[in-house]
C-alpha cells in the first residue's frame, strides 16, 4: 500500500530564509507526487506535481521540489520565504489505475514564519 | 469560474443523529472525491465518483456512511447514527478525469463536523 511520511510536524523559519520540507513516500511503481498547501479556512491548493521527466519541478508561489527515486523522497524547497507562506503543507502520492483516482497524504508540516 | 463549494461549512450535531453534506463540483468536472481530515492529520480518501458511478470506497467508509451522485453533478455524503469519532473536516474535490491523463483535483473549503 502506498504511504507518505512527513517527518517534520512543525517548522519555524525566519522571513527571507530558505525552506526545505521533507517528504518520503512508499509506492510500488513510478509515483505521482504532489505538494498541497492549506491555509486556515481555505481549501487545499496544489503547489506542484511530478509525474515523470525532469526530477526538479517548479510550482506556484516560487516553490520547487526534487524527486529522488533512490531516496524515495520529494522534498519541497523555497529559496526565500515570505510571511504569507505560513500554512500547513501536505505531500501526497497518487494511486489508482492512472495515479490520480485517489491521493494518499502525509500528516502535514505546519510552517511558521517569524519576522 | 466558481470553484468547488460545500454546504454547510460547519455542522454541530448530537451523537446518534444523522447528517448530510453537499458538494457542488466545478461544473464540467466528471470526477468527484470525498476525503476526511481529522485534527493533526492529512486528508484520507473516502470515495470517488466518475459521473454518477461510485468507483471506489475506502475501508474507512463504514456502513453508516453513504455517498451519492445521482445525476453526475452534485454529491451528498450522509452519516447515520453519528459518533464522536466522526468529528472531522469532510473535504470534497473534483477533477476532469480521463483514463491515462492526469487532471488536478480541486478542493472545496470543507465541512467541519462536530459530534457532541
Amino acid at each position: 500500500a502506498q504511504s507518505v511520511t512527513q517527518p517534520d510536524i512543525h517548522i519555524t523559519v525566519s522571513e527571507g530564509a530558505s525552506l526545505e520540507l521533507r517528504c518520503n513516500y512508499s509506492y510500488g511503481a513510478t509515483p505521482y507526487l504532489f505538494w498541497y498547501v492549506q491555509s486556515p479556512g481555505q481549501g487545499l491548493q496544489l503547489l506542484l506535481k511530478y509525474f515523470s521527466g525532469d526530477t526538479l519541478v517548479q510550482g506556484i508561489k516560487g516553490f520547487e521540489a526534487e524527486f529522488k527515486r533512490s531516496q524515495s523522497s520529494f522534498n519541497l524547497r523555497k529559496p526565500s520565504v515570505h510571511w504569507s507562506d505560513a500554512a500547513e503543507y501536505f505531500c501526497a502520492v497518487g494511486g489508482g489505475n492512472f495515479g490520480n483516482e485517489k491521493l494518499t497524504f502525509g500528516t502535514g508540516t505546519r510552517l511558521t514564519i517569524i519576522p | 469560474d466558481t470553484g468547488v463549494s460545500q454546504d454547510p461549512r460547519h455542522k454541530i450535531t448530537k451523537r446518534g443523529q444523522n447528517v448530510t453534506f453537499r458538494c457542488d463540483p466545478i461544473s464540467e468536472h466528471n470526477r468527484l472525491y470525498w476525503y476526511r481530515q481529522t485534527l493533526g492529520q492529512g486528508p484520507e480518501f473516502l470515495t470517488y465518483f466518475q459521473n454518477e458511478a461510485q468507483l471506489e470506497k475506502s475501508r474507512l467508509l463504514s456502513d453508516r456512511f453513504s455517498a451519492e451522485r445521482p445525476k453526475g453533478s452534485f454529491s451528498t455524503l450522509e452519516i447515520q447514527r453519528t459518533e464522536q469519532g466522526d468529528s472531522a473536516m469532510y473535504l470534497c474535490a473534483s477533477s476532469l478525469g480521463a483514463g491515462g491523463a492526469y487532471n488536478e483535483q480541486f478542493f472545496g473549503p470543507g465541512t467541519r463536523l462536530t459530534v457532541l
